[in-house]
Order: C-alpha cells, then sequence, then structure tokens
C-alpha cells in the first residue's frame, strides 16, 4: 500500500525567503515520487519527479527536492520565493505498475510581499 | 501539440439527474486517469484506462460512476442520479505510459456543482 502525508496544508513565506513544504510517504516498494503545481485557476503541471537516479532532483522554476529513503521524505525547497510561486502544491507516490498514484492533500503556498 | 482537454468547463445540475463529463487526452497516450477534487481534499483516484484493457476501477466511490474509453482514445465519465457531495472539480490526466515513473498531463478541469 502506498500513501502519501504532506504536512502544513498552509504555508506562508516572505518573498526572498525559503520555501520549505513536507512531503513523506509510504510504499511497499521503491516510489516514484512527483510532485505537482496548480497555479491559480490553472491546470496541475509536473514541477519535478524523482525515479530511482540522483536522489537531488531539480523541477522548473528553481525549485528542488530530495529523496530520502531513510525519513521517508521527499521535500520540496527553493532558495528564494518569489510572488509567482504562490499556488497549490501536490506530493505524489506511485508504483512501477503505474495503475495508480497516490495524491497528498496539498499546501497552499502563498508568498507575502 | 495540444494538451489535455475537458468539457464542459463548468456543470451546475440538479440533485436526481445524471452528467457525463469529457475527456480528450493526448494524441498517441495510451494511459488515462480520472480524478476528483474536493474543496480542501487532495486529488482522489477514481479511474484507470491502459490502451484496450479493462479498466480499474478500483477509486470509484459507488456504483453511480462509471467510465469509458472509445477506441482508446476519448473518455467518458458518467455520474448517474447526482448527490450533492458529488460536486467537486473532476480532472482526467494522461500519460505516453503506463509506468508508474510517466509524467501524467492533466486537463483543466470539469467544476461540477449539484444543487
Amino acid at each position: 500500500a502506498q500513501s502519501v502525508t504532506q504536512l502544513g496544508s498552509h504555508v506562508s513565506v516572505s518573498e526572498g525567503a525559503l520555501v520549505l513544504l513536507r512531503c513523506n510517504y509510504s510504499s511497499s516498494v521503491p516510489p516514484y515520487l512527483f510532485w505537482y503545481v496548480q497555479y491559480p485557476n490553472q491546470g496541475l503541471q509536473l514541477l519535478l519527479k524523482y525515479t530511482s537516479a540522483a536522489t537531488l532532483v531539480k523541477g522548473i522554476n528553481g525549485f528542488e527536492a530530495e529523496f530520502k529513503k531513510s525519513e521517508t521524505s521527499f521535500h520540496l525547497t527553493k532558495p528564494s520565493a518569489h510572488m509567482s510561486d504562490a499556488a497549490e502544491y501536490f506530493c505524489a507516490v506511485s508504483d512501477n505498475t503505474g495503475n495508480q498514484f497516490y495524491f497528498g492533500t496539498g499546501t497552499s503556498l502563498t508568498v507575502i510581499p | 501539440g495540444a494538451g489535455v482537454s475537458q468539457s464542459p468547463s463548468n456543470k451546475v445540475t440538479e440533485k436526481g439527474k445524471d452528467v457525463e463529463l469529457r475527456c480528450d487526452p493526448i494524441s498517441g497516450h495510451t494511459a488515462l486517469y480520472w480524478y476528483r477534487q474536493s474543496l480542501g481534499q487532495g486529488l482522489e483516484f477514481l479511474i484507470y484506462f491502459q490502451g484496450n484493457s479493462a479498466p480499474d476501477k478500483s477509486g470509484l466511490p459507488s456504483d453511480r460512476f462509471s467510465a469509458e474509453r472509445t477506441g482508446g482514445s476519448v473518455s467518458t465519465l458518467t455520474i448517474q442520479r447526482t448527490q450533492q457531495e458529488d460536486s467537486a472539480v473532476y480532472l482526467c490526466a494522461s500519460s505516453l505510459g503506463a509506468l508508474g515513473q510517466e509524467t501524467q498531463y492533466f486537463g483543466p478541469g470539469t467544476r461540477l456543482l449539484v444543487l
């Protein structure tokens, strides 16, 4: 069985500050992990994904995430927040069958000017 | 090329009516997924199609929900005898293949309101 937990449904950061969005997963097999972003009034789009290659994954718009097996985590970070980063962020996990994706409940990021 | 499209973008219906939601995946994508996004909740997996194989219906919340995919392309999600708790955004996604590492490409969603 697989599941994803996103700690913090709402996160606020000041413009220029570090962004840290937390994601912990549960999986009985080596997982594939994803971060998707949903900007206001737009559809979900892939931010980055981990597919068992490098544990530090770089995505679009300066975001990156590190797969830590010992901590079962895949936290999303960005060194300096920009106003345009305000969005809903979803962490997701799947296995190698592709049958199901499990999404977290999402974290709404607010960037304060 | 064109992305995933969904229609209608918004649907208001009365309790007890049936509704049909349509999804056009990206051309060449063999896998298609339906999700439901309710206010304050994450994405709830509903159903998955891979090519012409029988769909994985394990996520459908009740027997009022059904989906089909014709010719391995367009998909229709049908909700019979709608209830107010069915109000949500219904998202469709497609991916090139069925492997778990494939990126899913999402449509804009259909916002369903059941009065």
